[in-house]
C-alpha cells in the first residue's frame, strides 16, 4: 500500500497526558499537512510542512502542540497535557505541492478522558 | 479568518434523482478550490481540483463549476446512486504570497441516497 498512513488509529488518555501521533506520507509528497476534525466541523488546518521546514502554524495551534518531520519524510504531532478540549480526529494528508490534490490518511481518533 | 460555507449541510436524496449543492468562499486573493468526497470509515478523497474561473470539471456522473470573481463553486451528481452517499466537502485554498498553504474547508454537505 503506497498511500498516507497514520499510526495509530486509535488513542484513549486520560487529561494531562501526553500523546504523540505518526504520519507516514506518500513517499515522492514533499508537503505533509495536519488537519484537526471536530463533530460537525470539516477538517481545520493546524500545519504544513515543505520536506522537513514548517512554513505556516494556524492559530489553532496552541503552544501545547508541537509536529516535526525530521529529514523530510514522515512526521509526528505531539500535544502535551492533553484537555478534553483536544478530543478530536487528527488527519494527515501529503501533496506534490502547489494546488495539487491532497492525499490522506486514515486518521488518528484522540478522546482524552 | 476565511470563510467557506456549503449549502445545503444534510440531503436527502432518492436513488436515481440528480442533485447540486454550494461552496461559497472568498473571492479575493483565490488560488484552488478542492472538492473532495469522504465516505464514513475511509479518507477524504479528491474529486477535483479547480484553478480557474468558469472551470468545468467532470468525473463519471459527477461535475463541477467553479466562479472565482463571485465566489461559488458548484458540485452535481447525475443520476444518484447509493455508493454516492458520503460528506461532500469544498475547501478553499487562498494566495498568500508565498504560494499555496493550507486547505480551508467548508463543513460538508452530508449526503444520503435513498434506494
Amino acid at each position: 500500500d503506497t498511500g498516507v498512513s497514520q499510526d495509530p488509529r486509535h488513542k484513549i488518555t486520560k487529561r494531562g497526558q501526553n500523546v504523540t501521533f505518526r504520519c507516514d506520507p506518500i513517499s515522492e509528497h514533499n508537503r505533509l499537512y495536519w488537519y484537526r476534525q471536530t463533530l460537525g466541523q470539516g477538517p481545520e488546518f493546524l500545519t504544513y510542512f515543505q520536506n522537513e521546514a514548517q512554513l505556516e502554524k494556524s492559530r489553532l495551534l496552541s503552544d501545547r502542540f508541537s509536529a516535526e518531520r525530521p529529514k523530510g519524510s514522515f512526521s509526528t504531532l505531539e500535544i502535551q497535557r492533553t484537555e478534553q478540549g483536544d478530543s478530536a480526529m487528527y488527519l494527515c494528508a501529503s501533496s506534490l505541492g502547489g494546488v495539487s490534490e491532497q492525499f490522506f490518511g486514515p486518521g488518528t481518533r484522540l478522546t482524552v478522558l | 479568518i476565511l470563510n467557506v460555507e456549503q449549502s445545503p449541510q444534510s440531503l436527502h436524496v432518492q436513488e436515481g434523482d440528480s442533485t447540486n449543492f454550494t461552496c461559497s468562499f472568498p473571492s479575493s486573493n483565490f488560488y484552488a478550490l478542492h472538492w473532495y468526497r469522504w465516505e464514513t470509515a475511509k479518507s477524504p478523497e479528491a474529486l477535483f481540483v479547480m484553478t480557474l474561473n468558469g472551470d468545468e470539471k467532470k468525473k463519471g456522473r459527477i461535475s463541477a463549476t467553479l466562479n472565482t470573481k463571485e465566489g461559488y463553486s458548484y458540485l452535481y451528481i447525475k443520476g444518484s446512486q447509493p455508493e454516492d452517499s458520503a460528506t461532500y466537502l469544498c475547501a478553499f485554498i487562498m494566495y498568500s504570497g508565498g504560494g499555496a498553504d493550507g486547505l480551508t474547508f467548508g463543513k460538508g454537505t452530508h449526503l444520503i441516497i435513498q434506494p
